[in-house]
């Protein structure tokens, strides 16, 4: 079947520090994986994507490679500021239907 | 930048009572979906639709859901009949042609709270 799983929260980090959120998924086929972002109050919105083995998706800071030998997808930043405080889901889509991780959130003191 | 609106953004019901969750896709979108949280747990899907018909759906979306495009901009998901395990955020969203089914855009939610 199809599944992601991703590291608990809450992450706690000061400013500037690096970030790691991890995840790993279970899939047929050749799917394609995503790292969505939801701020208080707000919808879910898309951070980044890869679409095929060893592409990186990056935005805003935020990296992450499909990497289909660990079947992993992690999360990073190299310095995380305050305005990305929220709570961050990895997802796969397969075939058109997404299938999410559960989030994590993450904490970003001054 | 286009967005998918959902409304309201907090519904209260009684227990078995009928709800209709409102959604506005984005306008060119083709694809239209349906998933919901419930509290602390993963985000869920229930339904796909396109060309006005459900495509797939999850073993949730029983007798008890429906959903409808009753014109060209809203998608709406009907509660027959909520229970308490329906409270939950329920996420809308929507996906454009062929080339672009692979990136959805979600609305902020719904959250229904069942009494």
């Amino acid at each position: 079947g199809n599944s992601v799983t991703q590291m608990e929260g809450p992450v706690t980090l000061s400013e500037e520090a690096f970030l790691t959120i991890n995840c790993t998924y279970t899939a047929t086929g050749y799917p394609s994986l995503f790292w969505y972002v939801q701020y208080p109050g707000e919808g879910l919105q898309l951070l980044l994507k890869a679409t095929k083995a060893d592409d990186k998706g990056s935005n805003k800071g935020f990296e992450a490679t499909y990497r289909k030998e660990t079947t992993s997808f992690h999360l990073e930043k190299g310095s995380v500021q305050v305005s990305d405080s929220a709570v961050y889901f990895c997802a796969l889509n397969n075939f058109n239907k997404f299938y999410f991780g559960s989030g994590t959130k993450l904490n970003v003191k001054p | 930048e286009p967005e998918v609106t959902q409304t309201p953004s907090h519904q209260v019901t009684q227990m078995g009572q009928e709800v209709i969750l409102r959604c506005v896709p984005i306008s060119n979108h083709l694809y239209f979906y349906w998933y919901r949280q419930i509290l602390g747990q993963k985000v869920e899907f229930l339904v796909s639709f396109y060309n006005n018909e459900i495509s797939e759906k999850s073993e949730i979306f029983d007798d008890q859901f429906s959903v409808e495009r009753p014109d060209g901009s809203n998608f709406t998901l009907k509660i027959r009949s909520t229970k308490l395990e329906d409270s939950a955020m329920y996420f809308c969203a929507s996906s454009g042609a062929l080339a672009g089914r692979d990136i959805q855009y979600f609305g902020a939610g719904t959250r229904l709270s069942v009494l």
